[in-house]
């Protein structure tokens, strides 16, 4: 079974404060994915990464910074949280493209930026 | 760029008797993945069923079945025999077929009702 893993279920941050989102998946896939949740507006796509290093910017960059040093591990910054950043953070992965390119998701990690 | 629309914000439906949740979607592309997401409460999304759009038969998984129709842009899940353990967030996702990113609808939420 696939497993990705994000850090936190639940996290409780200051504004301005510093924030790392965890992310880690063992099924040596290429791709890793950051999205936000919230209600009304479905998933939006924040960062992803295709290889270790490299990122693309997805729909919603602003704000945020990504970190993949190794393939397995894809890290979400926030650089000065603010409240407005208050959200469920998805983390997904899945292999590069074909039909398998299927993504898996973990648990979640529900922010809250006070 | 890809568009998803989710029209049904909520659904409800009893137990074991069959539901429909509607999805369209807007692409000029011919090439391209569809996706129906489960998001059970606390927990991760899973993969429900997935439909490639070169085929013309629609996608069918246990209990789950789709209904494709690629002139209208249109991509329903049928929910059969319904359970209580479908309750659930459902999201639709459309993938273009060469690239690696996602576009997801708002979401419907199902209530099963005992």
């Amino acid at each position: 079974d696939v497993k990705v893993t994000q850090s936190s279920r639940y996290l409780v941050k200051r504004t301005g404060e510093k924030v790392f989102l965890e992310c880690v998946q063992d099924m040596d896939h290429e791709n890793m994915f950051w999205y936000r949740q919230d209600p009304g507006l479905g998933l939006r796509l924040i960062y992803f990464s295709y290889d270790v290093k490299m990122k693309e910017k997805g729909d919603i960059p602003e704000g945020y910074s990504v970190s993949r040093e190794k393939k397995e591990r894809f890290s979400l910054i926030l650089e000065s949280a603010s409240t407005n950043q208050t959200s469920m953070y998805l983390c997904a992965s899945s292999f590069r493209q074909g039909a398998k390119n299927i993504q898996y998701f973990g648990a979640g990690t529900r922010l809250s930026v006070l | 760029a890809q568009t998803v629309t989710q029209s049904q914000p909520e659904m409800s439906v009893q137990e074991a008797e069959t539901v429909t949740l509607s999805c369209t979607y807007d692409t000029s592309e011919s090439d391209y993945y569809l996706f129906w997401y489960k998001q059970p409460p606390s927990r991760q999304m899973i993969l429900v069923i997935r439909q490639e759009a070169y085929k013309q038969q629609n996608a069918t998984e246990n209990r789950f079945s789709v209904n494709f129709q690629k002139a209208a842009k249109s991509f329903s899940l049928k929910i059969s025999d319904s359970q209580l353990g479908d309750a659930a967030m459902y999201f639709c996702a459309y993938r273009s077929y060469n690239n690696n990113d996602m576009r997801f609808g708002a979401g419907t939420r199902l209530t099963v009702k005992p």
